[in-house]
């Protein structure tokens, strides 16, 4: 069985502060990988995918970047965070073409 | 644009209430669009509930329902009879065709829902 784990649970973080946001995906070669934010009170958007590794498709620009080192590995992160990045990220993957996600437990991301 | 309107929360329910949370959708730029409930309970993901890809049919799954009206862009979340186990924030969410290799999810905020025994 496929399973998603994403770390950290939650983090507070000072603005100009480094992040780094994982995601790995076990039980399943070639995913689809995506990650996703919601602001308090907004919605869930879509900020990157990735089809295969190496490659990574900016969908919102947020001053936030991801990579695919591995085939089974997403990571999101900045080198300075701003007050605009706290929220609650989730990481998802699906199979190709295929319209069934299924997501990460997500971080809660606290910036001061 | 695309994009997804749903209940504002939070909504709280006695146990063996009915249950409707509203959802109504715009997909300016999505031909056939897919529409989908998801749930996330507290300290867990979200999980697919169910979803619905051609007008017109309802979608089931653990009592809930939700019909695709394509002219009342409309995918109401209903169920007869809530339990406890339900609470949860529910997402009311519309995707684009995956042939392009990948989807792209538009959600509504979620709505928090507590049912109270």
């Amino acid at each position: 069985a496929q399973t998603i784990h994403q770390w950290p649970v939650a983090e507070i973080k000072a603005v100009g502060s480094p992040l780094s946001l994982g995601c790995t995906i076990k039980g399943k070669s070639s995913p689809n990988l995506y990650w996703y934010w919601q602001a308090t009170g907004g919605t869930l958007q879509q900020l990157f995918y990735s089809i295969t590794v190496g490659q990574v498709e900016s969908v919102v620009q947020l001053n936030l970047s991801a990579s695919r080192p591995k085939d089974d590995q997403f990571i999101l992160s900045t080198e300075k965070l701003l007050l605009s990045h706290s929220g609650f990220y989730l990481c998802a993957w699906s199979p190709t073409g295929d319209s069934d996600y299924t997501f990460g437990s997500g971080t809660r991301l606290l910036v001061i | 644009g695309d994009s997804v309107t749903q209940t504002e929360g939070p909504v709280t329910v006695s146990e063996s209430e009915s249950l409707i949370i509203n959802c109504t959708y715009s997909a300016t730029s999505i031909a056939y669009p897919n529409l989908f409930w998801y749930v996330r309970y507290p300290g867990e993901g979200l999980q697919l509930l169910l979803k619905v890809i051609t007008a017109g049919q309802k979608g089931s799954s653990r009592g809930f329902e939700a019909t695709y009206n394509k002219e009342t862009t409309s995918f109401h979340l209903q169920k007869a009879s809530v339990q406890e186990s339900d609470s949860a924030v529910y997402y009311c969410a519309l995707g684009d065709s995956p042939n392009t290799g990948y989807q792209n999810f538009y959600f509504g905020k979620g709505t928090s829902l507590t049912v109270i025994p």
